[in-house]
C-alpha cells in the first residue's frame, strides 16, 4: 500500500530564507507524487505534481520539488520564502491495485514566516 | 459548476442526531473522494468512488459513516448518531478520471464543511 510521511508538522523560517518541506513515500510501484497547499480558511489547491520525466519540477508561486528515487523522497523547496507562503502543505502519492485512483495524505506541515 | 461545491459550510449538531454532508463534483468528474480534516490529523481518506467500479470505503472509520453517489455525480456522506469526536473539516474532492487513468491526473477540492457536535 502506498503511503507517505511528513516530518515536521510546524516548520518555521524567516522572510527571504530558504523553505524545505520534507515527504517521504512509500510504493510499490512508480509513484505519481503531488503537493498541495492549503491558504488560512480556503480550500486545498494543486502546487505541483510528479507523473514521470523531469525528476525536478516547477509549480506556482516559486515553488519545486524533486524526485529522488533512491531516498523515495519528495521535498518541496522555495529559495526564498515570502509572507505570503504561509500555510499548510500536504504531500501526496497516487494510490494502486485497488485504488488506483486515490490520493493518499501526508498529515501536513504548517509553514509560518517571520518577518 | 464552476469547481467542487459543498454543503452545508457549517453544520452543527447535536450528539446522537443523523447528518448528511452534500458533494456537488465538477461536472463530467468520474472520481470522487471524501476526507476528514482535524486539528493536527492531516487529511484522513473516508471514501473514494471510482466511476462505475465499487468504492473504496476502506477509509471509513465505523459503521456510523456511509456515502452513496448518485448517477455519478451528487455524493452525499452520512453520519449516523454523531459523537463529538465527528467534528472536523470534511472534504470532498473530484478528478476527471478514476482508476488508471487518474493517476497523473489532479483533484480538486471544495471548500468544506466544518462539522461541529455538541
Amino acid at each position: 500500500a502506498q503511503s507517505v510521511t511528513q516530518l515536521g508538522s510546524h516548520v518555521s523560517v524567516s522572510e527571504g530564507a530558504l523553505v524545505l518541506l520534507r515527504c517521504n513515500y512509500s510504493s510499490s510501484v512508480p509513484p505519481y507524487l503531488f503537493w498541495y497547499v492549503q491558504y488560512p480558511n480556503q480550500g486545498l489547491q494543486l502546487l505541483l505534481k510528479y507523473t514521470t520525466g523531469a525528476t525536478l519540477v516547477k509549480g506556482i508561486n516559486g515553488f519545486e520539488a524533486e524526485f529522488k528515487k533512491s531516498e523515495t523522497s519528495f521535498h518541496l523547496t522555495k529559495p526564498s520564502a515570502h509572507m505570503s507562503d504561509a500555510a499548510e502543505y500536504f504531500c501526496a502519492v497516487r494510490g494502486y491495485g485497488g485504488s488506483q485512483g486515490n490520493l493518499i495524505f501526508g498529515k501536513g506541515t504548517k509553514l509560518s514566516v517571520k518577518p | 459548476g464552476a469547481g467542487v461545491s459543498q454543503s452545508p459550510s457549517n453544520k452543527v449538531t447535536e450528539k446522537g442526531k443523523d447528518v448528511e454532508l452534500r458533494c456537488d463534483p465538477i461536472s463530467g468528474h468520474t472520481a470522487l473522494y471524501w476526507y476528514r480534516q482535524s486539528l493536527g490529523q492531516g487529511l484522513e481518506f473516508l471514501i473514494y468512488f471510482q466511476g462505475n467500479s465499487a468504492p473504496d470505503k476502506s477509509g471509513l472509520p465505523s459503521d456510523r459513516f456511509s456515502a452513496e453517489r448518485t448517477g455519478g455525480s451528487v455524493s452525499t456522506l452520512t453520519i449516523q448518531r454523531t459523537q463529538q469526536e465527528d467534528s472536523a473539516v470534511y472534504l470532498c474532492a473530484s478528478s476527471p478520471r478514476d482508476g488508471w487513468g487518474a493517476r497523473g491526473t489532479e483533484a480538486f477540492f471544495g471548500q468544506g464543511t466544518r462539522l461541529t457536535v455538541v
